[in-house]
């Protein structure tokens, strides 16, 4: 069974504060990617990984950076939180095209304050 | 970029009933079409995929219809349950290994 992870499932933290969003999966998968889901406005890629120390920008980047020293593990870090960032942030990975179903994490509801 | 339309966003049903929700990609390159539900407070997951030459697929309740000249995909599901509530997605898949998704469809069934 496929199992993606993410470190906390609820997260509060103060605006300035560095914080760090970490998933990780089981299933050798090439591909990782960080979404943030808001009412409205569905799914919007952050970043995404095909390979270690690998990372392309998705579509709303600003604000967020990422790394990934193993193939298993994508971290999301937001350098200075602010109030917008505020959000549900999943996780998810995938092998390479084209069976290239993506597998989420429970995801991790951030409020910043 | 690719971009992928989907329309409901909004759709309340009675049980029994069918639904069906439409999407409309820009990418002619994309040749994979996933569906995902996720059920309140969960995870996406996915319940149906159809490839690009394969017009239409079927899962039981669930079917996927794709019209590739149109550049357009839906979902159907018949026999409407209390347990197809949920928020449905669909996406595309350019040629590179990232999907696009659709905004999203609230499916209401309604007893």
């Amino acid at each position: 069974d496929v199992k993606v992870t993410q470190s906390s499932r609820y997260l509060v933290k103060r605006t300035g504060e560095k914080v760090f969003l970490e998933c990780v999966q089981d299933m050798d998968h090439e591909n990782m990617f960080w979404y943030r889901q808001d009412p409205g406005l569905g799914l919007r890629l952050i970043y995404f990984s095909y390979d270690v120390k690998m990372k392309e920008k998705g579509d709303i980047p600003e604000g967020y950076s990422v790394s990934r020293e193993k193939k298993e593990r994508f971290s999301l870090i937001l350098e200075s939180a602010s109030t917008n960032q505020t959000s549900m942030y999943l996780c998810a990975s995938s092998q390479r095209r084209p069976f290239n179903e993506q597998f989420f994490g429970p995801g991790t509801r951030l409020t910043v304050l | 970029g690719e971009n992928v339309e989907q329309h409901p966003s909004t759709l309340s049903v009675q049980e029994g009933d069918s639904a069906v929700i439409k999407c409309t990609y820009s990418d002619s390159a994309s040749n994979y079409f996933p569906w995902y539900k996720q059920e309140l407070g969960k995870r996406p997951q996915l319940i149906i995929d159809i490839r690009s030459n394969v017009g239409e697929k079927k899962d039981q309740r669930i079917a996927v219809t794709l019209n590739k000249t149109a550049k357009h995909f839906s979902l159907h599901i018949t026999e409407t349950q209390p347990e197809d509530s949920a928020v449905y997605f669909c996406a595309a898949t350019p040629p590179v290994d990232k999907i696009i998704f659709g905004k999203g469809t609230r499916l209401h069934i309604l007893p």
